[in-house]
């Protein structure tokens, strides 16, 4: 089966900071990968999505980066941090078709101070 | 601009009764629903993906489609606290993504 792993749970990063953020996906080739974003109260933001290794489409433009080093594998990186950058990550990946829906990781809760 | 919309609520509903979640599109050539329950804090969960015209039942849940008049919906018989979620409508806006309503939050009250 497939599983979807997405590590820090939380976490609180001075502004100006970096930022990393993983995501693996087992189970699975070739997915769909996608970096989404929910501030406090509101819907899901797409920021990110990959259709294979080293292929980023981004949604919104800002001071966060994404990459695909591997086939199973996503991380969201920042230079710097803003205050606005807080609010709940989340990585999700979907097979190809319009029948598929996503799965989500269980998401990173960033605080920027 | 493809649209999926829903109401924010919260819609409050007492234990036991009906619960019954709408969602309407502006794509007509959206083929596919997608239903995800959000609890507080955590990650989407699907629960239900409908296709066809109709009714799609799933234990208590029954996803209802209909293409004609762009709306679909999301029926929870039998209402438990456990419910108390935002439930968030998809559709495909391509083949590699879904678009996504805001959401309705529902409150199931013992």
């Amino acid at each position: 089966s497939q599983t979807i792993h997405q590590w820090p749970a939380t976490l609180v990063q001075p502004v100006g900071s970096p930022l990393s953020l993983e995501c693996t996906v087992e189970g699975t080739s070739n997915p769909n990968l996608y970096w989404y974003r929910q501030a406090a109260g509101r819907g899901l933001q797409l920021l990110f999505y990959s259709v294979g290794i080293g292929q980023i489409s981004s949604e919104v433009p800002q001071n966060l980066s994404a990459s695909r080093p591997q086939d199973r594998q996503f991380i969201l990186s920042s230079k710097k941090l803003l205050l606005s950058d807080s609010g709940f990550y989340l990585c999700a990946w979907r097979l190809r078709g319009l029948d598929y829906g996503y799965t989500f990781g269980s998401g990173t809760r960033l605080t920027v101070v | 601009q493809k649209e999926v919309e829903q109401n924010s609520g919260p819609l409050s509903v007492p234990e036991g009764a009906i619960a019954s979640l709408n969602c309407t599109y502006s794509d007509r050539g959206s083929q596919s629903f997608f239903w995800y329950r959000q609890y507080s804090g955590k990650s989407p969960e699907l629960i239900m993906f409908i296709y066809s015209n109709g009714d799609k039942e799933d234990g208590r849940f029954t996803a209802q489609l209909n293409k004609a008049s762009q709306y679909v919906s999301l029926l929870i018989r039998d209402s438990q606290p456990s419910d108390s979620a935002t439930y968030l409508c998809a559709a495909p806006r391509s083949n590699y993504q879904l678009i996504w309503g805001a959401g309705t939050k529902l409150i199931i009250k013992p």
